[in-house]
């Protein structure tokens, strides 16, 4: 039972464009939604995130949205670097405190 | 402040053979996890403490893998035996206590990558 997907196993954009990766979950009762960043051989980092109450955090080049009807949120970049190639992994945040991840997405930013 | 230090970082073994995994987490979290990424999926926890006790590990295989925290700081992960579907980048990750309000945001060490041959 997969509480956390992510369609979209890559995505490519053009250097200075948006990038937005999508996220959709089955338990509406979720706390807190998180976004973190891999890169190679690296552990993952945080990026941000939004609590369930809330429907936009912006944090510099990156927003995240919440649309709790459709139990969908979504990260934007812009504008998008390639630097910001990396794998993107939603997580929710429940009661427990524990975090369950989603597949993750493959960014390609292309200079 | 220091990060979650994990080793080794790589691990290769044969099936049936054991293997453990060490995790010294940030100073002063008390959460730990433990989580398994198979290559192409996103992370999957497998054992969360509290200090020195188990919160939650429901999808710890138990007849193969065991985990123990010690005195509420470092911890390990063992295999044993290894099977071929064992192979993976095991993430260790720390938190501040639970119960605290906001996002409960995971520092994630580098992980140790193991290929069961």
């Amino acid at each position: 039972d997969q509480q956390v997907k992510q369609n979209s196993p890559s995505l490519s954009v053009q250097e200075g464009r948006i990038s937005i990766l999508n996220c959709d979950y089955t338990n509406s009762m979720f706390d807190y939604f998180l976004w973190y960043k891999k890169y190679p051989a690296e552990g993952p980092t945080f990026l941000i995130s939004i609590s369930s109450i809330k429907d936009k955090n912006e944090d510099g080049r990156f927003t995240v949205f919440l649309n709790k009807s459709a139990k969908h949120l979504s990260l934007h970049i812009v504008p998008s670097q390639p630097g910001d190639s990396a794998v993107y992994f939603c997580a929710v945040n429940n009661a427990g405190n524990m975090l369950t991840f989603g597949g993750g997405t493959r960014l390609m930013v292309k200079p | 402040e220091a990060g979650v230090a994990q080793s080794p970082r790589y691990k290769i073994i044969e099936k049936r053979q054991s293997v453990a995994f060490w995790c010294n987490p940030i100073s002063g979290h008390a959460t730990l996890y433990w989580y398994q990424q198979i290559l192409g999926q996103g992370p999957k926890l497998l054992i969360q403490f509290q200090n020195n006790g188990v919160v939650d590990d429901s999808q710890l295989p138990k007849d193969r893998f065991s985990a123990e925290r010690l005195k509420g700081v470092d911890s390990t992960l063992k295999i044993q035996p290894a099977k071929l579907e064992d192979s993976a980048v095991y993430l260790c990750a720390s938190s501040l206590a639970q119960g605290l309000s906001g996002a409960n945001v995971l520092t994630f060490g580098a992980g140790s990558r193991l290929t069961v041959l």
